[in-house]
């Protein structure tokens, strides 16, 4: 079925350390997987996607790795600053069905 | 210039009422969506549209009638408004389906029924 499970649900970390955010998908045929990042009251934003053809994706600080015979796919983001703090959302194509599903979004909090 | 725009920003109605949203993109997208995020955050696909015509259809309840007047626009209409609708209803855009392209969200739309 169409499931994007994302772990965890709240994350909490101190400034200039990394955070690290995993996601699981079901559909082996998904090919192209975002990720947005969502601050409080605003719209999410894509902040780096990653397609099948590559296993890892960096810009800046944010990285993305990805594990198709696993179906995992990780967002990593090291030397965390205060405006990291938000929502973040993995997410995972479903072709067939023309859509994309989303994880249950984590939230990140950056300790001072 | 804002890229996906929904009005009102805020809706505040009585249970039973209808009430609709409004959305416009001026991307020259060809693929338009509507998703609703409820107070946990989830962010579910309600429906999708491509150069105005209805692609996705979620398991929406049949109160709820998205119509797309040309590909620019998509519109969210919902009847008989119940409490459970309260949430922010996100309008999106991207290029020829939502696979290998980019989503962009308009501000969002926070309905509150009382």
């Amino acid at each position: 079925g169409e499931n994007v499970e994302q772990h965890p649900s709240t994350l909490s970390v101190q400034e200039g350390d990394s955070a690290v955010i995993k996601c699981t998908y079901s559909d082996s045929a998904s090919n192209y997987f975002p990720w947005y990042k969502q601050e409080l009251g605003k719209r999410p934003q894509l902040i780096i996607d990653i397609r099948s053809n590559v296993g890892e994706k960096k810009d800046q600080r944010i990285a993305v790795t990805l594990n198709k015979t696993a179906k995992h796919f990780s967002l990593h983001i090291t030397e965390t600053q205060p405006e990291d703090s938000a929502v973040y959302f993995c997410a995972a194509d479903y072709s067939s069905a023309s859509k994309i599903i989303f994880g249950s979004g984590t939230r990140l909090s950056i300790r001072p | 210039d804002t890229a996906v725009s929904q009005t009102p920003k805020y809706l505040v109605t009585q249970m039973g009422n209808d009430k609709s949203i409004k959305c416009e993109q001026n991307l020259g997208h060809d693929t338009m969506y509507w998703y609703k995020q409820d107070s946990k955050k989830f962010l579910k696909i309600m429906f999708s549209y491509n150069n105005k015509e209805l692609i996705i259809n979620e398991t929406v309840p049949n109160r709820f009638s998205p119509k797309s007047p040309d590909k620019a626009h998509l519109n969210l209409h919902i009847n008989s408004l119940e409490l459970g609708d309260s949430a922010v209803y996100f309008c999106a855009s991207s290029q020829e389906g939502p696979s290998y392209n980019e989503q962009f969200f308009g501000p969002g739309t926070r309905l509150t029924v009382l």
